[in-house]
């Protein structure tokens, strides 16, 4: 489909461990953004690109969260030395516009769990 | 911090109408009104979203009160597929700040 496509849809890690989640946003969006969900709240924002420009990494919830989108396209958000407080649903989305208006298009997420 | 207040849940009987209450009393001038919903186990899905007028589309209609501190989602006819989380968001140039929005549940 035409949609937001994340991947992998689940990932397990053990504690320690890096983890890659990548995520296709509809094709020609400008904007870019990743979220962090945890069991039973409301998504809570990470990070936003603005083609490849991160202009925004104010959610990062430490120096373990690391984004890119280098081509102003694709999109990686990576997690060093995993613990197990980001056991996680990490969602990506992206919107035509540029900036933190309009609609956001979400993928369905990927669902990390750490042991 | 999310902007507005919403009920944590609510119910409605399959084929009425959803009334789905915000508060949001520190508003701007220029923040627009969003509806998102999520189903279990999806992202979060876009309804509608309002300045001062109310808005209707195929989902849903979205009543903005005049002193715009307060709006109602309205379903027209909910079906047991709008089972679901709702969030009511105040944004316009800055992070869309989720809360923990209501969940409806359809009886059937």
């Amino acid at each position: 489909g035409a949609g937001v496509s994340q991947s992998p849809r689940y990932k397990v890690a053990k504690r320690g461990q890096d983890v890659a989640l990548r995520c296709d946003p509809i094709s020609g969006h400008v904007s870019l953004f990743w979220y962090q969900q945890a069991l039973g709240q409301g998504p809570e924002f990470l990070t936003y690109f603005q083609n490849e420009a991160q202009l925004d990494k104010s959610g990062l919830p430490s120096d373990r969260f690391f984004a890119e989108r280098p081509e102003g396209s694709v999109s990686t958000l990576k997690i060093q030395r995993t613990q197990q407080e980001d056991s996680a649903v990490y969602l990506c989305a992206s919107s035509t516009l540029a900036g933190y208006t309009g609609e956001l298009f979400f993928g369905e997420g990927s669902r990390l769990t750490v042991l | 911090d999310a902007k507005t207040t919403q009920p944590p849940s609510m119910d409605c009987a399959e084929g009425r109408a959803a009334n789905l209450p915000c508060n949001h009393s520190t508003i701007s001038g220029n923040e627009y009104v969003y509806w998102y919903r999520q189903i279990h186990s999806q992202g979060p899905q876009y309804i509608i979203h309002g300045l001062k007028n109310n808005e209707t589309n195929e989902m849903a209609s979205l009543i903005i009160t005049e002193d715009r501190k307060s709006s109602t989602l309205i379903l027209p006819h909910a079906t047991l597929r709008d089972t679901a989380v709702y969030y009511c968001i105040v944004n316009r140039d800055d992070k869309i700040i989720f809360g923990k929005g209501t969940r409806l549940h359809i009886l059937p």
